[in-house]
């Protein structure tokens, strides 16, 4: 099945300063690429996704970039601010045989000091 | 107010014991998903279901079963035969037609302890 690996596990910024976590992907099929925030002790929400016929989406602060080639994309958060402090996890969706299913990162631990 | 809802909270078990999770949605999406998170683990998929009275297996289903006899339904049961059950449980729902198709959303969890 689709393996996604994600770096780093942990993150620290400065506030104002920018963040980028990085997420590979196996399956070559994939076609949409999310990005999950998770607070302590919350639901994972999504903050932007890709999909494969687009190579940068940018939401306000976020942005996201997809190289299919390279078979990987990333997450970049600019003028970082301490709520932003949270995990992150990358998804890939698995191939058609798993139906809309994603398969995630491990994870990424951002922390955000003022 | 449309949403997913997961019961309960909060589960202590006694080992050898089975227990359900809940889990309803108002949505309306077809597909519905089970995956545990485990620190340092990210999310694995347990089962998944893209329609009514069918179901997968996904990446780590054993020791766990499901059913889904109705759209907004999907429950999930913690057997003894799981090995290290003690973790949090998130349930979540997709639509598989339209727009955002494929974009998850999760109820708020279920912590299981296992004593």
């Amino acid at each position: 099945g689709e393996n996604v690996e994600q770096h780093p596990s942990t993150l620290s910024v400065q506030e104002g300063d920018s963040a980028v976590i990085k997420c590979t992907y196996s399956d070559s099929a994939s076609n949409y690429f999310p990005w999950y925030k998770q607070e302590l002790g919350k639901r994972p929400q999504l903050i932007i996704d890709i999909r494969s016929n687009v190579g940068e989406k940018k939401d306000q602060r976020i942005a996201v970039t997809l190289n299919k080639t390279a078979k990987h994309f990333s997450l970049h958060i600019t003028e970082t601010q301490p709520e932003d402090s949270a995990v992150y996890f990358c998804a890939a969706r698995m191939n058609s045989n798993s139906g809309y299913a994603l398969n995630f990162g491990k994870g990424t631990s951002l922390l955000v000091t003022p | 107010d449309g949403g997913i809802t997961q019961s309960p909270k909060y589960l202590f078990r006694k080992e050898g014991q089975n227990v359900t999770l809940s889990c309803e949605q108002n949505l309306n999406h077809d597909a519905m998903y089970w995956y545990r998170q485990d620190p340092g683990q990210g999310l694995r998929l347990i089962y998944y279901s893209q329609i009514v009275n069918d179901f997968q297996k996904g990446d780590i289903a054993e020791g766990y079963s499901v059913s889904r006899e109705k759209k907004e339904s999907f429950p999930l049961t913690v057997t003894s035969a799981q090995k290290n059950p003690t973790a949090f449980y998130l349930c979540a729902s997709s639509k598989t037609s339209g727009r955002a198709v494929g974009e998850l959303f999760f109820g708020e969890g279920s912590r299981l302890t296992v004593l």
